[in-house]
């Protein structure tokens, strides 16, 4: 059936690394991506979007990479900070005339100092 | 500008009473939504709504009931709580799909217990 899936359920760099989260999607017809992130106790928060007519998007300190072609999706923190640990969702806006973000399982980052 | 409001934080009922969570929102967002969170998982959208006036479900559906009478608010109702009810609830509302502008903003969550 169609899912949002990441590769690795946590992750741990080091302060001052870059940090890779990776996410895998099964719908072709899929065309808005959204990055979240959520800290203990808190909502997830916006991050990053990116839409199927891209394949890159900058943001302050992250970047998206959408690859249609394995339907991968990717986010990358550049030097990563202590604030920066937290569990980071992709979610799948799917247009098929209906408003609706599935989201994956999420991916723990730990920063280690 | 608060933003996306939930209450109750904390909820514990027994299984078998019924109970409304609410959601308020005060950005003109066309669109709300409900999703639940329960551990090592992702979350999984309950309800959602487009307009006042307008509802449908999601994923999980079964054992809720919204409605949707005015723009700013959209409560959760269970029906008849069973303890697979447990979770952490998230509101989130945005402008409609469409509009460059769709990005979903979360309220803090409502834990709630079922016994």
């Amino acid at each position: 059936g169609e899912s949002v899936g990441l590769h690795l359920p946590t992750l741990s760099v080091q302060e001052g690394d870059n940090s890779i989260i990776n996410c895998a999607y099964s719908n072709s017809a899929s065309d808005y991506f959204i990055w979240y992130k959520q800290e203990s106790g808190k909502g997830p928060q916006f991050i990053i979007d990116i839409r199927s007519n891209m394949d890159k998007r900058q943001g302050q300190r992250v970047t998206v990479l959408l690859n249609k072609t394995v339907k991968h999706l990717s986010l990358q923190i550049a030097a990563t900070q202590p604030g920066d640990s937290a569990v980071y969702f992709c979610a799948d806006g799917r247009d098929q005339g209906a408003q609706k973000l599935v989201f994956g399982q999420g991916t723990r980052l730990t920063i280690n100092p | 500008n608060a933003g996306v409001t939930q209450t109750p934080k904390f909820q514990v009922l027994k299984t078998g009473q019924s109970m409304t969570l609410q959601c308020a929102q005060d950005m003109n967002h066309e669109y709300m939504s409900w999703y639940r969170q329960d551990p090592g998982m992702g979350l999984r959208l309950i309800h959602y709504s487009v307009g006042a006036g307008i509802t449908d479900q999601g994923e999980v559906p079964n054992g809720y009931n919204v409605s949707r009478s005015t723009t700013e608010d959209f409560p959760l109702r269970l029906l008849s709580a069973a303890p697979s009810q447990t979770s952490v609830y998230f509101c989130a509302s945005s402008y409609l799909f469409g509009t460059d502008n769709e990005k979903l903003f979360f309220g803090s969550g409502t834990q709630l217990s079922v016994l």
